[in-house]
């Protein structure tokens, strides 16, 4: 079975400052990955994905995230925050048809 | 616009009562799916369904019910059963598939008094 951490529950920035959410997962084969983002009292939207080829990913919103086969991992980053990213983040893995496993969420809060 | 539906917004209701959530969506989607949210805890998926007239268990099923008559339904039924029904419900659907992107609604907060 596949499993997902997310390395950091809350993460504190000051605006225009860079940030990185870290996940990482566990699977025996081939994953497909995922990052979705949920503003308060809101369903989750998709910020990107990745299914195959490039490693590097590019979403929504000036967000992007490295896939790293070799550490398992898939952490997203973004080079200058607003406070309107002030939300919680999502990383997910599908590997089985049907349905996928979510972490438990980072709550990213962005100062002035 | 396409997309999902969750109806309503907000529900209050008594210890002891069945409630049902709606969850309806217009992406012609074939898999649709129930999770719930409490604070820190990420999301548990409850029930899903990958096609119409079929769905399966997920990881915290007990006191709840689904039906999925319809493809563009997939209703939530919280029973008296379930020991502690307060909390965020979202409901999803996805194309079908291994790929698995979900696509989610609004949301339901229901709280029981």
């Amino acid at each position: 079975a596949q499993s997902v951490t997310q390395l950091d529950s809350q993460v504190p920035v000051f605006e225009e400052a860079p940030v990185e959410l870290r996940c990482n997962y566990s699977s025996s084969v081939s994953v497909y990955l995922f990052w979705y983002v949920q503003y308060p009292n809101q369903g989750l939207q998709l910020l990107l994905k990745y299914l195959s080829g490039s490693t590097l990913v590019k979403g929504i919103n000036g967000f992007e995230a490295e896939f790293n086969k070799s550490q398992t991992s898939f952490h997203l980053r973004k080079p200058s925050v607003h406070i309107s990213d002030t939300a919680e983040y999502f990383c997910a893995v599908s590997v089985n048809a049907g349905k996928s496993t979510f972490g438990d969420g980072t709550t990213l809060t962005v100062k002035p | 616009d396409g997309g999902i539906t969750q109806s309503p917004k907000y529900l209050f209701r008594k210890e002891g009562q069945n409630v049902t959530l709606s969850c309806e969506q217009n992406l012609n989607h074939d898999a649709m799916y129930w999770y719930r949210q409490d604070p820190g805890q990420g999301l548990r998926l409850i029930y899903y369904s990958q096609i119409v007239n079929d769905f399966q268990k997920g990881d915290i099923a007990e006191g709840y019910s689904v039906s999925r008559e319809k493809k563009e339904s997939f209703p939530l039924t919280v029973t008296s059963a379930q020991k502690n029904p307060t909390a965020f419900y979202l409901c999803a659907s996805s194309i079908g598939g291994q790929v698995n992107e979900q696509f989610f609604g609004p949301g339901t907060r229901l709280t029981v008094l």
